[in-house]
């Protein structure tokens, strides 16, 4: 099992450029959450995938949007990127019903230039 | 709304001494809790959960944690620390019901002293 796969591992974007993330959740897993982790901050959650909707959503901007495919596999889109946005954004997976841990990717850090 | 609060963001032990971080949290629902543990550069990793069963909950590499609902905590520990402790815990909290979003604290960073 490869578990939760996310790409690329690292990237850097400029001020102003659109950038997409992309994570393969475990196998048996159909629910994809995105969270955001800023240097020396605990992850804060964008967003909430399942059957290809947006199913919950955090205080984050509509800069920030997503899709879900029907492999269960999402991306993570970010528009007209501010410097803020730098930061390490994790993939999460979990299967329907929920009552059990979510399993984490290993993060794509992006910089923002 | 739930909330998670994390007391020190940086504990420091020696090597074979009990590891003690704190976490309490603040949930107007019956809570699930997490620690979870990130190495640099890393994703992290579940070190324990509790979901409503047994209130001391044992997890991977040794460490436990008790939930206390009277005093609204959560703390992990680990009787001997080890050098391969070093990293980054997270306490996190969601609500227990379905695919609920997890919410974090602010992290607490050990550093095992040899």
């Amino acid at each position: 099992d490869a578990g939760v796969t996310q790409s690329p591992t690292h990237l850097i974007k400029t001020r102003g450029q659109q950038v997409t993330l992309r994570c393969s959740p475990k196998s048996g897993h159909d629910t994809v959450s995105w969270y955001q982790q800023a240097l020396g901050q605990g992850p804060q959650f964008i967003f909430q995938y399942y059957e290809e909707e947006e199913r919950q959503r955090g205080n984050f901007p509509d800069r920030f949007s997503g899709h879900q495919f029907p492999n269960y596999s999402s991306e993570l889109n970010v528009n007209a990127l501010l410097l803020g946005d730098s930061a390490l954004y994790l993939c999460a997976s979990s299967p329907v019903g929920g009552n059990t841990e979510a399993f984490f990717g290993q993060g794509t850090r992006l910089t923002v230039v | 709304a739930q909330s998670v609060t994390q007391l020190g963001s940086h504990v420091s032990v020696s090597e074979g001494a009990l590891v003690l971080l704190r976490c309490n949290y603040s949930s107007s629902v019956p809570p699930y809790l997490f620690w979870y543990v990130q190495y640099p550069n890393q994703g992290l990793q579940l070190l324990l959960k509790y979901t409503s069963a047994a209130t001391l909950v044992k997890g991977i590499n040794g460490f436990e944690a008790e939930f206390k609902k009277s005093e609204t905590s959560f703390h992990l520990t680990k009787p001997s620390a080890h050098m391969s402790d070093a990293a980054e815990y997270f306490c996190a909290v969601s609500a227990a019901s379905g695919n609920t979003p997890l919410v974090f604290g602010k992290g607490t960073r050990l550093s095992v002293i040899a």
